[in-house]
């Protein structure tokens, strides 16, 4: 799974500030999915893209959070006014279809809010 | 109650040991079922995917489903202190790979 690349891979942010985690999937992969795992807790899905389009953000929380997946360029999963209760592993997995079992995961981006 | 209960441990055993490691689930619907492994400060990789009742071995890792309980498995014979990881079972839908339901994890170390 060494092709999902994230970074960076810690980021520390004082409260108010804002977070930005990058994804580049593997290559000839088109399917991105953001995860996020809480000290204690599984893995819970926030967000999954296609290229250029939010296809499913049922687990994105309502407020401060945003993701993208530009035309050029890697996915972005942005968090403003960042809180203590963000601090989390931020996990992104890729995929070369939906329609798959297999989901390539990232080292993940360990985000610390001071 | 959550959708997917796995007993978080930590389980500790000695080389060449057999680990089971064990979730439940309340939604009948789902229709596929995998374990990932997560070493520390890593991503989760794929271990066994299976899709029916049943069993699926795969080296030293055997993968069973029993779907009319709700409940599977994934044994691991001759265990390494290489396997000490976190193990993750991991659910989803029929026709949708977008959202995986997550256990939260047993965390397994296996002593030389």
């Amino acid at each position: 799974n060494a092709g999902v690349m994230q970074n960076p891979r810690h980021l520390v942010r004082r409260r108010g500030q804002e977070a930005r985690l990058r994804c580049s999937p593997m290559k000839g992969h088109s399917h991105v999915y953001w995860y996020r795992q809480l000290p204690e807790e599984g893995l819970k899905f926030m967000v999954y893209l296609q290229k250029e389009n939010i296809i499913d953000e049922s687990g994105m929380p309502k407020e401060r959070f945003s993701a993208e997946f530009p035309k050029e360029g890697p996915s972005i999963l942005r968090i403003q006014q960042v809180v203590r209760g963000d601090s989390a592993a931020y996990f992104c997995a890729s995929s070369d279809r939906e329609e798959t079992g297999e989901l390539f995961f990232g080292e993940g981006s360990r985000l610390t809010v001071l | 109650q959550k959708e997917v209960e796995q007993d978080p441990g930590p389980l500790s055993v000695p080389e060449g040991a057999i680990v089971s490691l064990n979730c439940t689930y309340s939604n009948s619907a789902f229709q596929y079922f995998m374990w990932y492994r997560q070493y520390s400060r890593k991503g989760p990789e794929l271990l066994m995917y299976t899709y029916s009742s049943g069993n699926k071995e795969d080296g030293r890792f055997t993968a069973q489903v029993d779907k009319s309980s709700k409940y599977i498995s994934l044994f691991i014979r001759d265990s390494q202190p290489s396997d000490s990881a976190t193990y993750l079972c991991a659910l989803r839908l029929s026709g949708s790979a977008r959202q995986l339901t997550f256990g939260s994890g047993t965390q397994l170390t296996v002593l030389p």
